[in-house]
């Protein structure tokens, strides 16, 4: 049973347009929301929370927007740069600090 | 550096050998977690530790994983008797606290041959 899915595997966008990428949970129990950016050969890099009681968050060039009542959250980078692609990772927690759920993983690729 | 820390970052071993996996999670980090990524897919959760408490081990896939903090700092997860299937990206991840993100080591990627 996947709590937490990324329905897109793949995504391209131009240099200076705006990524979207989804994520769509089914545990009701989630409230706080995190993603993670995925280089080759290293470790998931925190990039940008959001606790339930938010519908937005935003950090500089992204931005994280969650519908508690779609279930569904989506990050958002504007401008895009081509040192943003990377494996972007959706993850949730029933208490923020608690064991990470996470997603599939969105590969993003920025072309110059 | 002040990240979190895995050794090694590569491990061979032939099916039926025990492995043990160290993680030094960044200075001062109460909490501290065992996450295990497959080919293609998310990492899972194994396990997880706040201080020395083992507080959540039900994500270990079975009786052969077993995994340790005894000074509440380092931690070793050993696999006994690997099978070809434990082959995977094995992450730690250490918070400050409760309430704030986990930050994850680079990982030690483990081949069952």
């Amino acid at each position: 049973d996947q709590q937490v899915k990324q329905n897109s595997p793949s995504l391209s966008v131009q240099e200076g347009r705006i990524s979207i990428l989804n994520c769509d949970y089914t545990n009701s129990m989630f409230d706080y929301f995190l993603w993670y950016k995925k280089y080759p050969a290293e470790g998931p890099t925190f990039l940008i929370s959001i606790s339930s009681i938010k519908d937005k968050n935003e950090d500089g060039r992204f931005t994280v927007f969650l519908n508690k009542s779609a279930k569904h959250l989506s990050l958002h980078i504007v401008p895009s740069q081509p040192g943003d692609s990377a494996v972007y990772f959706c993850a949730a927690s029933v208490a923020s600090g608690s064991r990470l759920t996470f997603g599939e993983g969105t590969q993003l690729t920025v072309n110059p | 550096g002040a990240g979190v820390s895995q050794s090694p970052r590569y491990k061979v071993a032939k099916r039926g050998q025990d492995v043990a996996l160290r993680c030094d999670p960044i200075s001062g980090h109460v909490s501290l977690f065992w996450y295990q990524q497959a080919l293609g897919q998310g990492p899972e959760f194994l396990t997880y530790f706040q201080n020395e408490a083992q507080l959540d081990k039900s994500g270990l896939p079975s009786d052969r994983f077993f995994a340790e903090r005894p000074e509440g700092s380092v931690s070793t997860l050993k696999i006994q008797r690997t099978q070809q299937e434990d082959s995977a990206v094995y992450l730690c991840a250490s918070s400050f606290r409760v309430g704030q993100p986990q930050h994850f080591g680079d990982g030690t990627r483990l081949s069952i041959l």
